[in-house]
This record gives C-alpha cells, structure tokens and sequence, in this order.
C-alpha cells in the first residue's frame, strides 16, 4: 500500500526554523512528483511547494517564496521542506501528497493521489 | 494565480438527497480540475480528476461535469458517510490552487 508519513512539525517561535519529513513506501518515490500542502486550522487548502521526480523542476507559493525550500532524497524515498523565518501564518497542517499523471485526450494532466496524515507546525511566541 | 470560487460555501442536506456543488475558474482550465474530499481531522482524498473522472474505489454516486471555467460534482444520492467538505483544484498552471471548500452537513 501506498504510505506517506510527515514527520518535524511542532512549537517553534516567529523567525524561527523547522525542517519537515516526509517518508514514502509502497510505490517507487523516485518516479514520482512530489507536493506539500497547508491547512490553517478551518481553512482552505494551499499547495506551497512543488517538485519534480528529478528535481528538475521546483515552485513556491508566492507566501513562501525565499522561506521555504522544497528537497527530496530518492534513495531515502523521502522529500523534504525546509521552513525559515516563520511567521504567526504560517501555522498549519502540511501535508505532503504524491502527484500521479496521466494521459488523456488533451495530453497530460496529474491528481494528487495519496496524501500523508500530516504534521501541525505552530508559529507562535 | 488561477482563482478557484466553490458555491455553496456550506449546505445542508439529508440522506438520499442529491447535491450539486459547483466551482468557477477565473480563466478557462479546459478540464484540468480535481476534486477531493476531506472528512474533519483527516487528508483530503481524490474523488474525480479530469473533471469527470471517478478515481479508482470512489462510489458511482458521485459524479462530475464542465469544462472551460464552470464545473460541478454531483452526490446523486447522499449517503452518511459524504458529509465532509469538498474542493476543487485546478491543475492547468502552476501554482495549483483549490476552492475554498463546501462544507455538506447534515439536515
């Protein structure tokens, strides 16, 4: 079965840093484009960071651009989320979810297929 | 960034009920949008990609239509265990955004 475990989050102060986990199993990780996504608690859902299978390819939300950096190692099967200068909102659940793409009559199109159970970062003094 | 608006925000409904949530794009996404559902304290879960197609041990009662701007999923006979909260998601451009939700509660 396909299992992503988020690990890292906690109490940290504003400014402060914090470095997310995220371990895959059950599918081969290397092949696959990776995402974290944030809930503030009764929010809505926000994709903050993504990455391509070989890292090729990488983009921010503009909310955390030049904050948090987005990593993956292929042999561990992990991804990664450095998170800096963190502010009072950045307090959220992260989730990281496996993107699956696939093909259809327009071409190419992707879904975010399987979702960890999330880790809670609290920025807060 | 593409902008996703979900209408309802929140509706109540009763079992066996038919429920239509519908979600607009501030520009033509073709049919480039996903909806999940998200039951309190848990992951979202993908019901249907593509606009219109249902992921892989989804029941057949959920559906979803539109192309272009205007989507909708349909629960075309509410059950117990729908009542959770809804989004959309474009995956035309990057940065891929959601809808702000619809929350089904039960009458």
């Amino acid at each position: 079965d396909v299992q992503l475990v988020e690990s890292g989050g906690g109490l940290v102060k504003p400014g402060g840093s914090l470095r997310l986990s995220c371990a895959a199993s059950g599918f081969s990780f290397r092949d696959y484009t990776m995402t974290w996504v944030r809930q503030a608690a009764g929010k809505g859902l926000e994709c903050v960071a993504y990455m391509s299978s070989t890292s090729s390819y990488i983009n921010y939300a503009d909310s955390v651009k030049g904050r948090f950096t987005i990593s993956r190692d292929n042999a561990k099967k992990s991804l990664y989320l450095q998170m800096s200068s963190l502010r009072a909102e950045d307090t959220a659940v992260y989730y990281c979810a496996r993107v699956t793409f696939y093909s259809d009559r327009s071409g190419w199109d992707e879904k975010m297929d399987s979702w960890g159970q999330g880790t809670l970062v609290t920025v807060s003094s | 960034d593409i902008q996703m608006t979900q209408s309802p925000s929140s509706l109540s409904a009763s079992v066996g009920d038919r429920v239509t949530i519908t979600c607009r794009a501030s520009q033509n996404i073709v049919s480039y949008l996903n909806w999940y559902q998200q039951k309190p304290g848990k992951a979202p879960n993908v019901l249907i990609y593509g606009a219109s197609n249902l992921q892989t041990g989804v029941p057949s009662r959920f559906s979803g239509s539109g192309s272009g701007t205007d989507f909708t999923l349909t629960i075309s006979s509410l059950q117990p265990e729908d009542f959770a909260t809804y989004y959309c998601q474009q995956s035309y451009s990057i940065p891929r955004t959601f809808g702000q939700g619809t929350k089904v509660e039960i009458k």
